[in-house]
């Protein structure tokens, strides 16, 4: 089973704070995304990498940014929370081609 | 014109009858189909997947694909409350373009 692990599950960080999204596949994928879902609006493409040190910017990319080091390692950054960052933050990864894209648990965050 | 379009229900069906999620989208050169379910709070979970013209069946699911109408739909047959939740729609065109309905929210009833 293709595994995605998002090691924050729910944070609260203040207005202003440099904030860390972490995930990390195990299923040796090229291609990995961040998602934002907010209700009403759906999924929302945040960035993706296709390889290490990789980024393409996907629909909302704005406030914040991305890292790849390692194959299986994607991380969000957020250089400056603000209160409509709050919101649920879905790591995924695909092996790419037609084939299906797999999300970890997701990271609710909330920035107050 | 979004490019994946769902009906957000609330779409509610008895238990035990066939719940019939439909969903349509814009890109013809689209290659891939897919189905998550998105239990309240929690992530998106795939379910099904369809490449070709046709029916494809895996238990109590069967997804089907029409690229001349640009339709995919999912059915799920003897519906049980723990089919309760939102299922998005899916779309791949190229390889890393995947495309998201906003979700309908299916309630089966006891």
């Amino acid at each position: 089973d293709v595994k995605v692990t998002q090691s924050s599950r729910y944070l609260v960080k203040r207005t202003g704070e440099k904030v860390f999204l972490e995930c990390v596949q195990d299923m040796d994928h090229e291609n990995m995304f961040w998602y934002r879902q907010d209700p009403g609006l759906g999924l929302r493409l945040i960035y993706f990498s296709y390889d290490v040190k990789m980024k393409e910017k996907g629909d909302i990319p704005e406030g914040y940014s991305v890292s790849r080091e390692k194959k299986e390692r994607f991380s969000l950054i957020l250089e400056s929370a603000s209160t409509n960052q709050t919101s649920m933050y879905l790591c995924a990864s695909s092996s790419g081609g037609p084939l299906a894209i797999y999300f970890g648990e997701g990271s609710w965050l909330t920035v107050v | 014109q979004k490019e994946v379009e769902q009906n957000s229900g609330p779409l509610s069906v008895p238990e035990g009858a066939i719940a019939s999620l439909n969903c349509t989208y814009s890109d013809r050169v689209s290659q891939s189909f897919f189905w998550y379910r998105q239990y309240s709070g929690k992530s998106p979970e795939l379910i099904m997947s369809i490449y070709s013209n046709g029916d494809k069946e895996d238990g109590r699911f069967t997804a089907q694909l029409n690229k001349a109408s640009q339709y995919v739909s999912l059915l799920i047959r003897d519906s049980q409350p723990s089919d309760s939740a939102t299922y998005l729609c899916a779309v791949k065109a190229g390889a890393n373009n995947l495309f998201f309905g906003t979700g309908t929210r299916l309630t089966v009833i006891p």
